[in-house]
């Protein structure tokens, strides 16, 4: 099926360690994004790209870096791990301004 | 910085009731206006796209209007069900086709 997959669905991590999610989209999207969700926070973006080699930052990028070698997968790291960074964490994409969103099914990360 | 306000946060009706959830935004310079649904634990799902030139979409039991010169937005659901239960998210899409959220409105349909 189209759509967006992350991977892992689930992880826990301990303070310190280091991880990257991974986004890949099959609808050949131009642009894909990274969020986080918090309870009573809604959604915020860390990045985005609008294209294959292309990253730029969004509302929350610390603590964060991204990835775009090939135009389908948008990878997410963490290089040192904080218990702040404990959060539903979902990948999305579009292919022009004027369309919608696709949204992945999300990974929950537990930071110990 | 645009911001985005739902209201109310959390609404509970009885099935077969009509109802309207609420989205404003402070900046009206917007491509569009998107509504997701959010079921717990999961991830959103798109329900409607509204473009800045347009005034409303419809699917099914739902409509989405558009006030951009008021910076609000509503998404109505006729004949509500249980299975409507879900939390309404609604965003904005900006330059880059950013979205700005709102913290949604969680909304129970009881039996």
């Amino acid at each position: 099926n189209a759509g967006v997959t992350q991977t892992p669905k689930f992880r826990v991590l301990k303070t310190g360690q280091s991880m990257t999610l991974l986004c890949a989209q099959d609808m050949n999207h131009e642009y894909m994004y990274w969020y986080r969700q918090d309870p009573g926070m809604g959604l915020r973006l860390i990045h985005y790209s609008v294209g294959e080699g292309t990253t730029a930052k969004g509302e929350v990028p610390d603590g964060y870096n991204v990835s775009r070698l090939k135009k389908q997968n948008f990878l997410l790291g963490l290089e040192s791990a904080a218990p702040s960074q404990t959060s539903v964490y979902f990948c999305a994409s579009s292919s022009a301004i004027f369309y919608g969103y696709t949204f992945g099914s999300g990974t929950r990360l537990t930071v110990v | 910085k645009q911001e985005v306000t739902q209201i109310p946060a959390a609404l509970s009706v009885p099935e077969g009731e009509n109802l309207v959830l609420n989205c404003s935004f402070t900046d009206s310079a917007i491509y569009n206006l998107q509504w997701f649904r959010q079921d717990p634990g999961k991830g959103l799902t798109s329900l409607l796209l509204i473009q800045s030139s347009q005034r409303e979409q419809t699917s099914g039991r739902l409509n989405a209007s558009l006030d951009k010169s008021s910076g609000r937005s509503t998404l109505y659901i006729a004949a509500s069900q249980p299975g409507d239960s879900a939390t309404y998210l609604c965003a904005s899409t900006g330059t880059a086709s950013k979205l700005t959220f709102g913290t949604g409105t969680r909304l129970q349909v009881t039996l």
